[in-house]
Formats: C-alpha cells, structure tokens, sequence
C-alpha cells in the first residue's frame, strides 16, 4: 500500500497570505489528523477528521481550519500567514489506533 | 486529560552501549501507548505500540518497550545501539476510544557516538 502523501513539501510564503496544504491518507483509513511541529512547542495536535466531519480539535486560532472530502483525502488552510506559522505540518492517517505520518510540508513564512 | 513527558531532551550513547529513553504519561483512562522515531526532514515512523494485552512489547530495529502501570512508565529501550539510530523519539498517549486525540511528548534526541 502507498503511505501517507502530502503536497507539497515545501513552501515559502508571505505574512498576511493564506495557504493550503494536502494530504492523501493511506487506502482504506478514514482518519486523518494534522499536526504541527516547531523547535520550540515539539507537536501539537491541530484537529481530526473521520468521514468528513471534524471529530477533535486542538487548541489552536480560527485562522488554522481543514477539512475531508468523501475520498478520505484532507486538506488544511491557513489564513492570515503570521511568521510564528513558520513549521513543519504533518498529517497523519490512522486504523485502529495506530497513526501513519506523512513526510510532512515545510512551510516558511517571510 | 492526557500528557506525556520525557526525561531528558538529549542522550548521548556509545555505539553497542545500552539505550534507554524515558517516558511518564498521565491519563485518566486506559491508555494506548506509543514509541515514534523521526529522521531530520522526515515524519514520524511508527517504532512499537502498547494497546491491550503483553506489558513488554518488541518494535521495529530491535527496540522493546514495558508498560508499567503503577509507574505510569512506558521506556524504550534497546540493547546494543547502532549509529543508524541517531535520530529524535516520541512517546505518545491516547485514549482507547476510537478517535481521542494523541498527545506527544517533547522528544528526545538520540545521538549515538563511535
């Protein structure tokens, strides 16, 4: 089976400007959770998804939001872009309590 | 609510000498118990996993690790580190109902010396 994707990798951005990250959980899960991780708060859950509907949520401002097609495939937006953004978004897929991450997207905030 | 903390931001350890990472949770249900491990530039790989069942669970490249309930403990350990192991772990904490969200610790970085 093909592992989680996420697209893209890396992206620079501009503060004030918004972005959308993707990612395609492994065929057959229908959770998919995001996270953020930076130097400085290690990971930090931003929300999950299970069969299009949000089923938790971090704690996290209203500028982050997502979201989960029928295909199980998730995307996450954020608004706003402020420098602190800057991380590395991963996105992780789950079956039966077990997470399978992506290989993460960069995102620089300038 | 849950949490997760790990003794010791950075271990350093001589090649073939013992690992041992640290890891304390709190939950106020049963938990399901996780070891992750990230390469630089990479996400998270699944190292081994305490649901139900056998305390001392074996993972991937020889790592094992023991739930102790009345420690609230869930170490790793392996017995003869290799350079390829240098790399940062999580230890993780959820619930066991479907869904509850995942808690991560702050990491430790595993630095392995000649």
């Amino acid at each position: 089976k093909a592992g989680v994707t996420q697209t893209p990798r890396y992206l620079i951005k501009t503060r004030g400007q918004q972005v959308t990250l993707s990612c395609s959980p492994i065929s057959g899960h229908r959770s998919v959770s995001w996270y953020q991780q930076t130097p400085g708060q290690g990971l930090q859950f931003l929300f999950e998804y299970f069969s299009e509907t949000q089923r938790n949520k971090g704690n996290f401002p209203g500028r982050f939001s997502g979201r989960q097609f029928s295909n199980s495939r998730s995307e996450m937006n954020v608004s706003t872009l402020e420098l602190g953004d800057s991380a590395l978004y991963l996105c992780a897929s789950s079956l039966n309590a077990e997470q399978y991450f992506g290989p993460g997207t960069r995102l620089t905030v300038t | 609510a849950q949490s997760v903390t790990q003794l010791g931001s950075h271990v350093s350890v001589s090649e073939g000498a013992l690992v041992l990472l640290r890891c304390n949770y709190s939950s106020s249900v049963p938990p399901y118990l996780f070891w992750y491990v990230q390469y630089p530039n990479q996400g998270l790989q699944l190292l081994l996993k305490y649901t139900t069942g056998a305390t001392l669970v074996k993972g991937i490249n020889g790592f094992e690790a023991e739930f102790k309930k009345s420690e609230t403990s869930f170490h790793l350990t392996k017995p003869s580190a290799h350079m390829s192991d240098a790399a940062e772990y999580f230890c993780a904490v959820s619930g066991q109902n479907y869904g509850q969200n995942f808690v991560f610790g702050p990491g430790t970085r595993l630095s392995v010396l000649p």
